[in-house]
């Protein structure tokens, strides 16, 4: 299957800094990427849609000035937690979107997870 | 939107017994359904999926089934090993992806 890359795989981090986390599809291009937050023991909550080359779309609830989201390439999507706080310490892990084929292949697109990112906030 | 609904929340098997996890959904228009499977502090992984013009797929000890009449489908796991323990999502993309709930699987050795 396709390759989905994140990093860092773990970051600890004081009150009130910013922490960066990258998402890279290793080998396909993804016009879409997710990134989703998972608190122990829990499901995948949707925090945001990330498109290439335009602005995310975030879930309800979800503070878009908080979680800063960036698509700038098919490859790469990064989310910034700003500020962060000890209640952002959580699990994020993003997924990319393969492209969806064409002809014979129509709907043949799927997500892809990344191996997440702990992070910690002190 | 779409809603997924998973059963059971949890699940212990003994070794070498089968795993049965369900998944119902309920937009209609929803073609295609992975299967993935987290192990601790690690993201989610595709293990199976399946497509709406086909019933079954089976690949080795794992298998779903598909009922779009009914809107469900299942992961079926035999012959379970300890390895196996993990906790499994189902998902229903329309539109967009759903993601049930999750099952968390204990295989019991």
């Amino acid at each position: 299957g396709a390759v989905v890359s994140q990093h860092p795989s773990r970051v600890i981090c004081k009150s009130g800094t910013s922490v960066k986390i990258e998402c890279r599809s290793l080998d396909f291009q993804a016009t879409t990427m997710f990134w989703y937050r998972q608190f122990p023991k829990k499901s995948l909550m949707l925090m945001a849609t990330s498109n290439e080359g335009s602005k995310a779309t975030y879930e309800q609830g979800v503070e878009k000035d908080k979680f800063l989201i960036n698509h700038a390439s098919l490859t790469l999507s990064t989310l910034t937690v700003t500020s962060a706080h000890p209640e952002d310490s959580s699990f994020y892990i993003c997924s990319a979107r393969t492209p969806s084929g064409a002809g014979a292949n129509v709907g043949t697109d799927t997500q892809y997870f990344g191996p997440g990112t702990r992070l910690t906030v002190l | 939107g779409e809603n997924v609904e998973q059963h059971p929340s949890t699940l212990s098997v003994q070794e070498g017994d089968s795993a049965v996890i369900k998944c119902t959904y309920s937009d209609s228009a929803s073609n295609y359904f992975p299967w993935y499977k987290q192990e601790l502090g690690k993201g989610p992984q595709l293990i199976i999926d399946i497509r709406s013009n086909v019933g079954e797929k089976k690949d080795q000890r794992i298998a779903v089934t598909l009922n779009k009449t009914a809107k469900h489908f299942s992961l079926h796991i035999t012959e379970t090993q300890p390895e196996d323990s993990a906790v499994y999502f189902c998902a229903a993309r329309g539109n967009q992806f759903y993601f049930g709930t999750g099952t968390s699987l204990t295989v019991i050795p």
